[in-house]
């Protein structure tokens, strides 16, 4: 059972422009959201998380924007880079799991020149 | 900060034998680690929480038997896949988080960069 779903495994993006990869959740336990970046045979790399007492949060060219009601979050990228190409993860965890992280499939972001 | 390595990058095994992968938090110490494995094109499957100084908790599906963890110390966790067979080949990830003292208040994990395991 797919708590954490990211129903679009692909998404292609024009350098400059914003790039949008969304998320959708089943459990409304779940009270803290990360986005992680992953190059192939890499680890994944933290990119930015969200608490669920707040709707947005930014760091720099990323931001996490958070609906609780509709079960959905989003990241935002702009202005994307080629550099931005790899396959995005969104994840999330409840207080009462204790650090377990629920995975999305992933989207794979490419950036053209 | 919070960098895990993982050792070795890439392994490869013949049939029926055991492999031991590391991973270990290098400038922090982690009361828990966590192990994942991908296959391609997959998401992120969890297979076990691994807590220093006890026993590890398994998912549901994942032999406890053939995938041993050990979390000896607050900065090195173990998994030995044993008797490997060609289907356990797969990318194994290790992460662990970041405690507050006594509490774990951040769910944010750190991943170590995978093991590649192929096994003939």
């Amino acid at each position: 059972d797919q708590q954490v779903k990211q129903n679009s495994p692909s998404l292609s993006v024009q350098e400059g422009r914003i790039s949008i990869l969304n998320c959708d959740y089943t459990n409304s336990m779940f009270d803290y959201f990360l986005w992680y970046k992953k190059y192939p045979a890499e680890g994944p790399t933290f990119l930015i998380s969200i608490s669920s007492i707040k709707d947005k949060n930014e760091d720099g060219r990323f931001t996490v924007f958070l609906n609780k009601s509709a079960k959905h979050l989003s990241l935002h990228i702009v202005p994307s880079q080629p550099g931005d190409s790899a396959v995005y993860f969104c994840a999330a965890s409840a207080s009462s799991t204790l650090g377990r992280l629920y995975f999305g499939r992933g989207t794979q972001l490419t950036v053209w020149p | 900060g919070a960098v895990v390595s993982q050792h070795p990058s890439w392994v490869i095994c013949k049939s029926g034998t055991s492999v031991k992968i590391e991973c270990r938090s290098l400038d922090f110490q982690a009361t828990t680690m966590f192990w994942y494995r991908q296959f391609p094109k997959q998401s992120l499957m969890l297979m076990a929480t691994s807590n220093e100084g006890s026993k590890a908790t398994y998912e549901q599906g994942v032999e406890k038997d053939k995938f041993l963890i050990n979390h000896a110390s607050l900065t090195l966790s173990t998994l030995t896949v044993t008797s490997a067979h060609p289907e356990d080949s797969s990318f194994y990830i290790c992460s662990a988080s970041i405690p507050l003292g006594a509490v774990l208040i951040t769910d944010t994990q750190y991943f170590g960069p995978g093991t590649r395991l192929t096994v003939l």
